[in-house]
């Protein structure tokens, strides 16, 4: 039974440049969040994603907007790079009817902005 | 979501207990203790989580104090690959619309030989 997974590992862009990232969650999982990790910080969450739809959100600008797919993966787009994007990205799986209390995380992306 | 407070780091023998502190003083009737652990490098990975009971599972225990203003994660014996950020966060388990999880700077451990 595969976990959470991830793509990329590391991925390196340049400022003003847009990004993808994609989470694939635990098997029979359907909720995706997604966390941004600054070096040496506790996770801030982005936003959530259950039946396609985004959730909830947290204090992200619109610059970082999200997708989920009928196969409950999801996608985190982030347009207009700046450095302060720099960060470990982690993407979140749960199942709603257990109201998320065990939420499995995946290695996460390694994103540099330069 | 309510505050949580813990000690920056601390240092624990290999196979003792190790006691994880963790105040939540303005902590509501609805909302649950979680414990998260971060080992370098990886995702967080969901240790326990409780209300008002004490409660084990493989992993650790934790304990809430009657009043509910604050708990201690115990990991019964510490091994070296127990080193790692422990977060301790209290969020209403409201179902799909609520699944935020509020990090804090958590417990920075490091078991030694």
């Amino acid at each position: 039974d595969a976990g959470v997974t991830q793509s990329p590992t590391h991925l390196i862009k340049t400022r003003g440049q847009q990004v993808t990232l994609r989470c694939s969650p635990k098997s029979g999982h359907d909720t995706v969040s997604w966390y941004q990790q600054a070096l040496g910080q506790g996770p801030q969450f982005i936003f959530q994603y259950y039946e396609e739809e985004e959730r909830q959100r947290g204090n992200f600008p619109d610059r970082f907007s999200g997708h989920q797919f009928p196969n409950y993966s999801s996608e985190l787009n982030v347009n207009a790079l700046l450095l302060g994007d720099s960060a470990l990205y982690l993407c979140a799986s749960s199942l709603a009817v257990t109201s998320g209390y065990e939420q499995y995380f995946g290695p996460g992306t390694r994103l540099t902005v330069t | 979501d309510a505050k949580t407070t813990q000690p920056p780091s601390m240092d624990c023998a290999e196979g003792r207990a190790a006691n994880l502190p963790c105040n939540h003083s303005t902590i509501s009737g609805n909302e649950y203790v979680y414990w998260y652990r971060q080992i370098h490098s990886q995702g967080p990975q969901y240790i326990i989580h409780g209300l008002k009971n004490n409660e084990t599972n493989e992993m650790a225990s934790l304990i809430i104090t009657e009043d509910r203003k604050s708990s201690t994660l115990i990991l019964p014996h510490a091994t070296l690959r127990d080193t790692a950020v422990y977060y301790c966060i209290v969020r209403v388990a409201i179902g799909a619309a609520g699944n935020k999880l509020t990090f804090g700077g958590g417990t920075r451990v490091l078991v030694k030989p």
